[in-house]
């Protein structure tokens, strides 16, 4: 059965930790991103990768990093540097311009 | 930069009753433009995908439209159950991002 799966769908963060969010598909899709969701607004992309060893910003890079070392799996990493990270995370492939697969999300809080 | 908005912000209303969701983006140069359903806490799943070839695109209960020129797509869900209670985002894609409206959290009433 294909899909995206992330993990773990509950994560908690020190102060000054870095914490890594995984994401692996199975679909067999060139393309994968990652959004932040925060409550009333829409998604924002952080990070997208059109293929393995190469990966580009989105629109709120700041106080995150990726790789694509492997064409299934995309982890992101927040770091200390993110002073707001308290968000929904959610991945995502593509293939083409066919509709976006999701994952079920991994909900970040601050401990 | 493309901007997407979705009005109302939610809508309840009683079982049976047609839905009518507006989406409008601001850059009319998309590849298509897509629904999405989101039930609280979990990812998203693609309801209709609208090439920017169509007008418009059916699947069930569900019709979508696309106004290109007006930066319009709409989309309809008929006799509405307690199940399509959700919030439904649409997104318009441009090159290799798709940008998201806030969506509208539909409430139906039994």
């Amino acid at each position: 059965d294909g899909g995206i799966t992330q993990s773990p769908k509950y994560l908690f963060r020190k102060e000054g930790q870095n914490v890594t969010l995984s994401c692996e598909q199975n679909l067999n899709h060139d393309a994968m991103y990652w959004y932040r969701q925060d409550p009333g607004q829409g998604l924002r992309l952080i990070y997208y990768s059109q293929i393995v060893n190469d990966f580009q910003k989105g629109d709120i890079a700041e106080g995150y990093s990726v790789s694509r070392e492997k064409k299934e799996s995309f982890p992101l990493t927040v770091t200390s540097a993110q002073k707001n990270p308290t968000a929904f995370y959610l991945c995502a492939s593509r293939d083409g311009d066919l509709p976006q697969h999701f994952g079920d999300g991994t909900r970040l809080s601050i401990l | 930069k493309q901007e997407v908005t979705q009005i109302p912000a939610a809508l309840s209303v009683p079982e049976g009753e047609n839905l009518v969701l507006n989406c409008s983006f601001t850059d009319s140069a998309i590849y298509n433009l897509q629904w999405f359903r989101q039930d609280p806490g979990k990812g998203l799943t693609s309801l209709l995908l609208i090439q920017s070839s169509q007008r418009e695109q059916t699947s069930g209960r569900l019709n979508a439209s696309l106004d290109k020129s007006s930066g319009r797509s709409t989309l309809y869900i008929a006799a509405s159950q307690p199940g399509d209670s959700a919030t439904y985002l649409c997104a318009a894609l441009n090159d290799y991002k798709l940008s998201f409206g806030a969506g509208t959290t539909v409430t139906v009433r039994a």
